[in-house]
């Protein structure tokens, strides 16, 4: 089966730190770009940043939102992607998605999320 | 940054033609891709390229890009297809998604 699996969401303080990871299983990992997408509670979707493939180099970019404090990284041989949250804000609290590009240039499979507080 | 621009709202009878539109200056130069959100769950994607349907979704679902505006057409609307949807696009380094557009049908 195709599927997107996240973890590691939870409530955190102000300025804290917290890593996401994305396990993923019935298609090729290693050959697909993935991505982090976040929804804050009755809000739009956002894109916060992307992982290119060892082929193009990992090749990461961010969103102005999130550089800088943010990082996405991969595993290929766990067929898992991370993202580290550093100099957490009350505005990064949201649900996050990982995605992949699977077998299109878009955002085909998706995981079911995992939910990040940031709070005091 | 780039900036994608969808109505908030759009409502239809059963059986009638939507038109949901996402208009900003990064489509005369990147493809878009639509999204279908149900509430709490997980996006997935329905039209990527402008006007490829992504496999298992319903001929009924189709896209159109024309200059800066990029349009998601769903005829014979059913109940189940109520649902937020959201453009996507950008180039490489950069992706955007519009604000989203709630499709009620009533």
């Amino acid at each position: 089966e195709v599927q997107l699996v996240e973890s590691g969401g939870g409530l955190v303080q102000p300025g804290g730190s917290l890593k996401l990871s994305c396990a993923a299983s019935g298609f090729t990992f290693s050959g697909s770009a993935m991505h982090w997408v976040r929804q804050a509670s009755g809000k739009g979707l956002e894109w916060v940043g992307r992982i290119r493939s060892k082929a193009n180099s990992y090749a990461t970019a961010y969103a102005a939102s999130v550089k800088g404090r943010f990082t996405i990284s991969r595993d290929d041989s766990k067929n898992t992607a991370y993202l580290q949250m550093n100099s957490l804000k009350t505005e990064d609290t949201a649900v996050y998605y990982c995605t992949a590009e699977m077998a299109t240039t878009a955002f085909d499979i998706w995981g079911q999320g995992t939910m990040v507080t940031v709070s005091s | 940054s780039y900036e994608l621009t969808q109505l908030p709202s759009v409502s239809v009878s059963p059986g009638q033609t939507a038109r949901i539109t996402c208009s900003g200056d990064v489509l005369g130069e990147n493809y878009a891709d639509w999204y279908q959100q149900k509430p709490g769950q997980a996006p997935e994607l329905v039209i990527y390229e402008d006007s490829e349907r992504y496999p298992g979704i319903p001929e009924r679902f189709s896209g159109s890009t024309s200059g800066n505006t990029t349009t998601l057409t769903i005829s014979r609307v059913l109940t189940e297809d109520e649902a937020d949807y959201y453009c996507l696009s950008g180039d490489e380094d950069n992706r955007v998604f519009g604000g989203g557009t709630k499709l009620t049908v009533l």
